[in-house]
């Protein structure tokens, strides 16, 4: 069945520095979904990205997918305590459901 | 609007005994879902839901029954609880025509 890894597991980043996590399938998608899980929280839609090597900014969150859609990433430019949570994408193929990956935890130090 | 409810927040059950766990939206969503997060392995679609009457299995259906008599409610049964039931399972909901998925508060559950 479909899979999607990402990478790395664990991200710890003094405050002001920058952030990437990856995302990769071994199918091709239809699209891929970006949440984030606060600790003690549920996950939070933050973005979807549809088109081959899109590109889409969220204030200091960029999202990228890539030119195969088979991968994608996010970056965060200079991290934030409020940055703090899990990660994870969530890649979509032809029907309805979604696959995500194992998530990628952010610890921010002050 | 309420969104995504879950109800219980907290559960404890022993080996055997079975439970459900309610899901409820109230955006007049057609696609339901339910998760479960285990540690170090994300979330993994246990059932699904795309209106009223149709259900679906997910990667993990085994020990978990579902149904959908109305739009609104999404409950899942387990059937006979297992130590590996234990995680914390989340009901989801979105629109069938735009992909974004809202999430409830999730229930912890935990098997002795």
């Amino acid at each position: 069945g479909q899979q999607v890894m990402q990478i790395p597991q664990y991200q710890h980043v003094q405050e002001g520095e920058d952030f990437t996590t990856y995302c990769n399938s071994s199918t091709t998608l239809s699209n891929i979904q970006w949440y984030k899980q606060r600790p003690g929280g549920h996950p939070v839609f933050l973005i979807q990205l549809v088109k081959s090597g899109e590109v889409k900014k969220q204030k200091r969150l960029t999202f990228q997918f890539g030119e195969a859609k088979k991968n994608s990433s996010l970056h965060i430019t200079a991290t934030q305590t409020t940055d703090v949570g899990t990660y994870f994408c969530a890649g979509g193929t032809s029907g309805s459901r979604l696959t995500f990956g194992e998530g990628t935890q952010l610890t921010v130090n002050p | 609007n309420a969104g995504v409810t879950q109800t219980p927040k907290f559960q404890v059950l022993k080996t055997g005994q079975s439970m459900t766990l309610q899901c409820a939206q109230d955006m007049n969503h057609e696609y339901m879902s339910w998760y479960r997060q285990d540690p170090g392995m994300g979330l993994r679609l246990i059932h699904y839901s795309v209106g009223a009457g149709i259900t679906d299995q997910g990667e993990v259906p085994n020990g978990y029954n579902v149904s959908r008599s109305t739009t609104e409610d999404f409950p899942l049964r387990l059937l006979s609880a297992a130590p590996s039931q234990t995680s914390v399972y989340f009901c989801a909901s979105r629109a069938l025509n735009y992909n974004e998925q809202f999430f409830g508060p999730g229930t912890r559950l935990t098997v002795l």
